[in-house]
């Protein structure tokens, strides 16, 4: 079974501009979840996912992040415009509800400048 | 709201020697209690999960952990570690009504030779 994956793996850009981070969860499960971790924290829910609806995205800083899950499969997470604080490592994990456990892609490790 | 304290930032010790990480919670009601595993560069790997019965839990790669309700404990332990257990080591709990995990700051552990 094909684990969550996630592109690009590192990214590097200058404090204002945008980015965007893709994920694919694995087949079938119907809940994903973005996750900041930012170094020597644990991660930090941003929002969740059922199917292509919003869950929870209280955490979600609106007025530079915007996130889509299109079709309930892929999502896409964008910072726009990016601030030097958001450096971090982005992680996003799929659950299939069952027994709540999540399952994570390898991240993706953001440096702004 | 739910919320996991790992007191120790970092830990070193001896390969072959037992390993014990703490992990104190804050949570309402019955927990559903977690504990992960990130090696450098790479995503999150569930160790083990508790929701209820046997308060001893068995997970992967040698590791178990105990949930005390009377302490709001669930500490992970090793009897003998190996050089690959090296690695970042994150506490979470998750709430029953929904599927959202809150995790702990975690704890670094270095093994030396």
């Amino acid at each position: 079974e094909a684990g969550v994956a996630q592109s690009p793996r590192y990214k590097i850009i200058e404090k204002r501009q945008s980015v965007a981070f893709w994920c694919n969860p694995i087949s079938g499960h119907a809940t994903l979840y973005w996750y900041q971790q930012i170094l020597g924290q644990g991660p930090k829910l941003l929002i969740q996912f059922q199917n292509n609806g919003v869950v929870d995205d209280s955490q979600l800083p609106k007025d530079r992040f915007s996130a889509e899950r299109l079709k309930g499969v892929d999502s896409t997470l964008k910072i726009q415009p990016a601030k030097l604080e958001d450096s971090a490592v982005y992680l996003c994990a799929s659950s299939s509800g069952e027994y709540y456990e999540q399952y994570f892609g390898p991240g993706t490790r953001l440096t702004v400048t | 709201a739910q919320s996991v304290t790992q007191p120790d930032i970092h830990i070193t010790v001896s390969e072959g020697a037992s390993l014990e990480l703490r992990c104190n919670y804050s949570y309402g009601a019955t927990p559903y209690l977690f504990w992960y595993v990130q090696s450098p560069g790479q995503g999150l790997q569930l160790l083990l999960k508790y929701f209820s019965g046997d308060t001893l839990v068995q997970g992967i790669k040698g590791f178990e952990a105990e949930f005390k309700r009377s302490q709001s404990s669930f500490n992970l332990r090793k009897p003998s570690v190996h050089w690959s257990d090296a690695a970042e080591y994150f506490c979470a709990v998750g709430s029953s009504n929904d599927y959202k995990l809150s995790f702990g700051a975690g704890t670094t552990v270095t093994v030396r030779a």
